[in-house]
């Protein structure tokens, strides 16, 4: 079974200042994660995605994480905090040898808040 | 592409009565479509998998003859509160998957609220 660990429920930073969001990862077998960014009562939305590919993975929003196998994390940067970055962030994880109904297991969720 | 739409968006109902919520993907066929219910500061759990034109997989302690789900085409999964409590009021958020791709497209999901 898999399961992600979001450390963190509530995360403060200055404008401009780096966004450290942290999410490690157990799983039996090679992982699919992703981080979604959930703005209040809308969806989630996909920041960015790990497929085994490459370890440092690029997003929308300039976002970017890094897979490590060896520290079994994948935690979310943005080198400069915006004031439109405020919202809640959710690690998920699924399996990536089955696709067929494979299912995402989310994190508790990290509260981004963006300080003036 | 890969839109994913739920209505209602919002919906108030009394205590008893049934509500019916949709997630259509617009403009693609989702073989698999996924129900998550997400209380207020919590994280989305899942509900039900579902895959089209065969019954629902429900998860561990999700009542079926509660939730009701279809998936009658490709575009098109329903979920149906039946004599829905206080206790049900939440954000109900579904998810669309196209075969052989990793990604699950959320819906903006439904928040319900009964009296």
């Amino acid at each position: 079974a898999q399961s992600v660990t979001q450390l963190g429920s509530h995360v403060s930073v200055s404008e401009g200042a780096l966004v450290l969001l942290r999410c490690n990862y157990s799983s039996s077998v090679p992982p699919y994660l992703f981080w979604y960014v959930q703005y209040p009562n809308q969806g989630l939305q996909l920041l960015l995605k790990y497929t085994s590919a490459a370890t440092l993975v690029k997003g929308i929003n300039g976002f970017e994480a890094e897979f490590k196998k060896s520290e079994t994390s994948f935690h979310l940067t943005k080198p400069s905090a915006h004031m439109s970055d405020a919202a809640e962030y959710f690690c998920a994880v699924t399996l990536l040898a089955d696709f067929g109904n494979e299912k995402l297991t989310f994190g508790t969720g990290t509260r981004l808040t963006i300080i003036p | 592409g890969a839109v994913v739409s739920q209505h209602p968006s919002r919906v108030i109902c009394k205590s008893g009565t049934s509500v019916k919520i949709e997630c259509r993907s617009l403009d693609f066929q989702a073989t698999t479509m996924f129900w998550y219910r997400q209380f207020p500061k919590q994280s989305l759990m899942l509900m039900a998998t579902s895959n089209e034109g065969s019954k629902a997989t429900y998860e561990q302690g999700v009542e079926k003859d509660k939730f009701l789900i279809n998936h009658a085409s490709l575009t098109l999964s329903t979920l149906t509160v039946t004599s829905a409590h206080p206790e049900d009021s939440s954000f109900y958020i579904c998810s669309s998957k196209r075969r052989n791709y990793n990604e699950q497209f959320f819906g903006p999901g439904t928040r319900l609220t009964v009296l």
